[in-house]
């Protein structure tokens, strides 16, 4: 089946640091990759949806200058966060869409993000 | 815009019970429907989608649900649950066309006992 592969599952990293976060498609090739974000005990938020060989667009409210997105290749899409705070600390999912048809979005595993 | 509603946040039951975990969706369109569960930690695992044609849909796991058009509802069943079951489980909707972001429902967390 369609696996999603993200990188790091954790990080702790000091306050004003940058944390880039790698979503890869192993097996199959997304034009479109979603970035959400997801407080404990809630619901996933969209953050972003990637576009391979295009901008990012944004959700109303999410900083494009904070959250930096490159969806450099149909496999491979990152997301940075910039001067990393306290607030910014969550857990972070990307997912992937094959290209073909009606397929749904396949997941990666998270990356629990903390800041100190 | 489509908003999903999942009524119940928590539902606790007993190991081979049968549970249903309530979804209704509002949308002025036609959307594609899924459930996802999510276990401690980790990304979210596909159940089940329901894109067109019969509005009863079999997933993985044992679960199934039904689309009901009149009620906006998609409603998750599973006739016996397992303690391996207990999880937290996400009803979500997107458009059939576009990009099709998701718009996800609060959650239920799933409490199986023995």
């Amino acid at each position: 089946g369609a696996v999603v592969s993200q990188h790091p599952s954790w990080v702790i990293c000091k306050s004003g640091t940058s944390v880039k976060i790698e979503c890869r498609s192993l097996d199959f090739q997304a034009t479109t990759m979603f970035w959400y974000r997801q407080f404990p005990k809630q619901s996933l938020m969209l953050m972003a949806t990637s576009n391979e060989g295009s901008k990012a667009t944004y959700e109303q409210g999410v900083e494009k200058d904070k959250f930096l997105i490159n969806h450099a290749s149909l496999t491979l899409s990152t997301l940075t966060v910039t001067s990393a705070h306290p607030e910014d600390s969550s857990f972070y999912i990307c997912s992937a869409r094959d290209m073909g048809g009606n397929q749904p979005q396949h997941f990666g595993d998270g990356t629990r993000l903390s800041i100190l | 815009a489509q908003s999903v509603t999942q009524l119940d946040s928590q539902v606790p039951v007993f190991e081979e019970a049968p549970v249903e975990l309530r979804c209704n969706y509002s949308s002025s369109v036609s959307v594609y429907l899924f459930w996802y569960v999510q276990y401690p930690n980790q990304g979210l695992q596909l159940l089940l989608k329901y894109l067109s044609g019969s509005t009863l849909v079999k997933g993985i796991n044992g679960f199934e649900a039904e689309f009901n058009k009149s009620q906006t509802s998609f409603h998750l069943r599973k006739p016996s649950v397992h303690i391996s079951d207990t999880a937290e489980y996400f009803c979500a909707v997107s458009l059939n066309t576009g990009r099709r972001a998701l718009t996800f429902g609060s959650g239920t967390r799933l409490q199986v006992q023995p």
